[in-house]
């Protein structure tokens, strides 16, 4: 079975600037949820998506969005950057109504300047 | 809303060592409980995973924790560390049937030979 794949994996962006993050699920995986690691801190959960529509938000400010496809897999969109996005966005996939924990990608290194 | 402790931000041990890994969480409901590893430069892997039944939970590598209810622990162990145990551990939990995961700030383990 195929792992979550993210990319890309690394990006350099200017503050005001509007990034947009992707992910594909692992195989048989229909759940999709984001999250953000700042440096020296445990990942944070922005939000998840299930039948392509929003699951669940952590405390994120709209400019946080995000869209789930037909195949499962997911975009994150950042607007208005600012240096505190600055971060590894991690994907992590799951199976609705089966969760026994998270498959996570590598992640995407965002650097905000 | 539910939040995770990690006391231990960096822990250094000799190789052969015992190690224990605090976490502790704050929900008075039923909770599921994780471990998650990072090594360097990879992505988040699960250790090991509390859902329910015997309180003492086995793992990958050696690697096994005990769900303390009254204690609201989740303490992580593993009786001889080896240098390829170097990373960072964080703790997680979940909440009834939401799929979303409250993490700890990690603590860096780092095994010298």
């Amino acid at each position: 079975e195929t792992g979550v794949t993210q990319s890309p994996t690394h990006l350099i962006k200017t503050r005001g600037q509007q990034v947009t993050l992707r992910c594909s699920s692992q195989s048989g995986h229909n759940t999709v949820s984001w999250y953000q690691q700042a440096l020296g801190q445990g990942p944070q959960f922005i939000f998840q998506y299930y039948r392509e529509e929003e699951n669940g938000r952590g405390n994120f400010p709209p400019r946080f969005s995000g869209l789930q496809f037909p195949n499962y897999s997911s975009e994150l969109n950042v607007n208005a950057l600012e240096l505190d996005d600055s971060a590894l966005y991690l994907c992590a996939s799951s199976r609705q109504g089966e969760f026994y924990g998270y498959t996570f990608g590598s992640g995407t290194r965002l650097t905000v300047v | 809303a539910q939040s995770v402790s990690q006391h231990n931000h960096h822990v250094i041990l000799s190789e052969a060592a015992s190690l224990e890994l605090g976490c502790n969480y704050s929900y008075g409901g039923t909770v599921n409980l994780f471990w998650y590893v990072q090594y360097p430069g990879q992505h988040l892997q699960l250790l090991l995973k509390y859902f329910s039944g015997d309180p003492l939970v086995k793992g990958i590598k050696g690697f096994e924790a005990e769900f303390i209810k009254s204690k609201f622990s989740f303490n992580l162990r593993k009786p001889s560390v080896q240098w390829s145990d170097t990373a960072e551990y964080f703790c997680a939990v979940n909440t009834g049937t939401a799929s979303k995961l409250t993490f700890g700030t990690g603590t860096r383990l780092q095994v010298t030979l």
